[in-house]
């Protein structure tokens, strides 16, 4: 049974620049969430997809744009990256129907922002 | 805006003790879930708590959710090295699907 997965595991980009990050669900799962966590902290919610659109935000600019695919995988996209964009990048996926909203985490993408 | 709020922030034992995290909000949760993270690593879900007062043992772990859904804690008895991790927990919204995380407890176990 596979598990959340995300590419690239690490990733360094300069300010300004584009990124695009990667997640694949864990089996049977149709909603990945998204977020970033600095170091030494919670994890920050970025946004969460749902059959293919954007359920839900939090408090992240414009800069931060997503999709979903219809075989429930997703990407996360970066516009003019800043220095404090820097961070380790957490996919999560879970099952809509599911009894209790229990999240499954990938392995995070470090970015660093130089 | 619903907020988490766990305590302590930082905590180093030796091996062997016993110790209690606390997540705490003035909100009301559908479910609260522990999860545990390594470095480099992303969050491990450990356990999910739903009814009020309910408690849930995870060999050394107790998990414990307050009897009106607003905190809940985390103890763990004979600490071990291997405990040693960040501790975050994540309370369930009850109108939407998102979760509201803690800023995490930071576990030392020296040996």
């Amino acid at each position: 049974d596979a598990g959340v997965t995300q590419s690239p595991t690490h990733l360094i980009k300069t300010r300004g620049q584009q990124v695009t990050l990667r997640c694949s669900p864990k089996s049977g799962h149709d909603t990945v969430s998204w977020y970033q966590q600095a170091l030494g902290q919670g994890p920050q919610f970025i946004f969460q997809y749902y059959e293919e659109e954007e359920r839900q935000r939090g408090n992240f600019p414009d800069r931060f744009s997503g999709h979903q695919f219809p075989n429930y995988s997703s990407e996360l996209n970066v516009n003019a990256l800043l220095l404090g964009d820097s961070a380790l990048y957490l996919c999560a996926s879970s099952l809509e129907t599911g009894e209790q909203f229990e999240q499954y985490f990938g392995p995070g993408t470090r970015l660093t922002v130089t | 805006t619903q907020l988490l709020e766990q305590s302590p922030q930082f905590l180093s034992i030796q091996e062997g003790e016993n110790l209690t995290v606390y997540c705490n909000s003035s909100s009301v949760f559908s479910s609260l879930q522990w999860y545990r993270q390594e470095p480099g690593e992303g969050p491990v879900l450990l356990v999910t708590v739903v009814t009020g007062g309910e408690v849930k043992k995870l060999k050394r772990l107790t998990f414990q959710f307050g009897d009106a859904r607003k905190d809940s804690s985390l103890h763990i008895t004979a600490a071990q090295p291997g405990d040693t991790g960040l501790y975050l927990c994540a309370g369930e919204q009850q109108s939407n699907y998102q979760l509201i995380w803690g800023a995490g407890t930071k576990l030392i176990i020296k040996p």
